[in-house]
C-alpha cells in the first residue's frame, strides 16, 4: 500500500513565523503535490513537483514555497505566515504516466495561526 | 478561478436511498474525471473514474455518468449506507497537465440509518 506521510497532524504557529510542513511518500512516485482544502472550496492546488528539485506553481502559490531535494520528500514553506493562512493542508504523490494515475493523499496537517 | 463546479454542498439521504453529486466543467482540454472520497480525519481517496470515451462507469453501488456536450458528469451511489457518509470531491485533468487535478468545492454526504 502507498504511505504518504504528513509530519504533523496538529499545528499552531505565530502570524510572521517560517512554517515547515513535510510530506513524505514510500512509492518511488515522480510527481508530489500540496493543496490547501478550506469549507466550500474544495482542494486548491498550492504547488507541484514533478521530479526532485523541478516545481511548477498551482492555482494559490502567493506566500508558499516548496522544496523538493529528494525524490521522497516535498517541503511546503510559509514564508511569513499569515492568519489567512489557517486551513487544512494535503500532499498527495502519483506517478508519471497520464492523468488517470490516481493521486495518493495523507491525511492532512491542520496549521492554526495565531 | 473555479473551472470545476459541483453541487450541492451537502445532501443527507436515507438509508437504501439514491445520492446523486453533480459537477460541470468548462475546460474542454479536460479527459480524466474521478470522484473521490474524504472520511473525517482521512485524506482523500480515489473512488471511481471515467474518461469521456463513455457516458457511464459503474462499480458496485456506484456510477458516473458523464455527458460531454453538456460538459457535466454525476455521481450516483445506489442503496445509500451509512458508511457512505463522506465528503465527496469530483476532479478533472487532461492536456499536459502532469497529472494536475482542478478539484470540486466537496460534497458533504450524510446517509441517515
Amino acid at each position: 500500500d502507498v504511505k504518504v506521510t504528513q509530519s504533523s497532524r496538529y499545528l499552531v504557529k505565530r502570524t510572521g513565523e517560517k512554517v515547515f510542513l513535510e510530506c513524505v511518500q514510500d512509492m518511488d512516485h515522480e510527481n508530489m503535490f500540496w493543496y490547501r482544502q478550506d469549507p466550500g472550496l474544495g482542494l486548491r492546488l498550492i504547488y507541484f513537483s514533478y521530479d526532485v528539485k523541478m516545481k511548477e506553481k498551482g492555482d494559490i502559490p502567493e506566500g508558499y514555497s516548496v522544496s523538493r531535494e529528494k525524490k521522497e520528500r516535498f517541503s511546503l514553506i510559509l514564508e511569513s505566515a499569515s492568519t489567512n493562512q489557517t486551513s487544512m493542508y494535503l500532499c498527495a504523490s502519483s506517478f508519471v504516466g497520464g492523468p488517470n494515475q490516481p493521486q495518493h493523499f495523507g491525511d492532512g496537517t491542520r496549521l492554526s495561526i495565531l | 478561478q473555479q473551472q470545476v463546479k459541483q453541487s450541492p454542498q451537502s445532501l443527507i439521504v436515507q438509508k437504501g436511498g439514491i445520492s446523486i453529486i453533480n459537477c460541470a466543467y468548462e475546460n474542454t482540454a479536460f479527459d480524466y474525471f474521478p470522484w473521490y472520497q474524504q472520511f473525517p480525519g482521512k485524506g482523500p481517496a480515489l473512488l471511481i473514474a471515467i474518461r469521456p470515451d463513455v457516458s457511464e462507469k459503474k462499480e458496485g453501488r456506484f456510477t458516473i455518468s458523464f455527458n460531454k456536450s453538456a460538459k457535466q458528469f454525476s455521481l450516483h451511489i445506489m442503496d445509500s449506507q451509512p458508511g457512505d457518509s463522506a465528503t465527496y470531491f469530483c476532479a478533472a485533468s487532461g492536456g499536459t497537465s502532469y497529472g494536475k487535478l482542478t478539484f470540486g468545492q466537496g460534497t458533504i454526504l450524510t446517509v441517515h440509518p
